[in-house]
């Protein structure tokens, strides 16, 4: 079964850029996309279609793509930041949609 | 305004049966794939399946087929899922959420989940 890999963690100060990844074969020729979930909250779409972001999520959220690797970035971290990211794409036929492991961002 | 209300947390013993819903608001139910995702307690996402409302076209992730069953009864704007018989491996917060048909599939909304605990 496809799989997407991300990192378990990331750590980063306040003010500083974290950079999320998120790798899997596919990733040539499918879009991803991002979800933010915060302790005991439902997941919320911060990145669509790779690169785009939806209303009412803040700037400082982007999205690139490079080959085999998809990057979430986020410049000048707040404190609210800290939560976990979910990549998410599908196999390379499009059949069947997929989540990454998560990463669990750590705002120091 | 996009809503999805899931039905309470729920608490069963291993071989009950258990059927969660999911009610859709503020957008046009028929017209738009919905889909659940689960989440194993300290866990992440996992993709189950969707559903569209319209036709009742529903599409399994190939570790949930045969495993739960999705429906939808679209007179009441209403998803649902189902066990016919429980296990302690289904003890998990299970989220619906609106599909966007792009390519793939991904959620724009998502419904507050639904806590299930199975245990004897």
């Amino acid at each position: 079964s496809y799989e997407l890999t991300q990192p378990p963690s990331v750590s980063v100060s306040p003010g500083q850029t974290a950079r999320i990844t998120c790798s899997g074969d596919a990733l040539p020729k499918q879009y991803a996309y991002w979800y933010q979930q915060k302790p005991g909250q439902a997941p919320v779409l911060v990145i669509y279609k790779d690169s785009e972001r939806p209303s009412g999520i803040p700037e400082r959220f982007s999205g690139s793509s490079s080959g085999t690797t998809v990057t979430l970035t986020i410049s000048g971290v707040q404190a609210e930041d800290e939560a976990d990211y979910y990549c998410q794409s599908a196999d390379s036929s499009g059949t069947y949609e997929v989540f990454g492991g998560g990463t669990k961002l750590t705002v120091l | 305004e996009v809503q999805l209300v899931q039905s309470g947390a729920e608490v069963k013993k291993p071989g009950e049966s258990l059927k969660i819903s999911c009610k859709g608001s503020g957008y046009s139910f028929t017209s738009y794939w919905i889909g659940w995702v689960r989440q194993m307690p300290g866990k992440g996402l996992e993709w189950m399946g969707i559903i569209y409302p319209g036709d009742s076209d529903t599409r399994y992730s190939p570790s949930f087929q045969g495993q739960v069953t999705i429906s939808a009864d679209k007179s009441i704007s209403t998803a649902y899922l189902q066990w016919s018989s429980l296990k302690a491996s289904d003890t998990a917060m299970y989220y619906c959420a609106k599909v966007v048909a792009a390519s793939p599939y991904y959620f724009d909304y998502w419904g507050q989940g639904t806590l299930v605990t199975v245990s004897s």
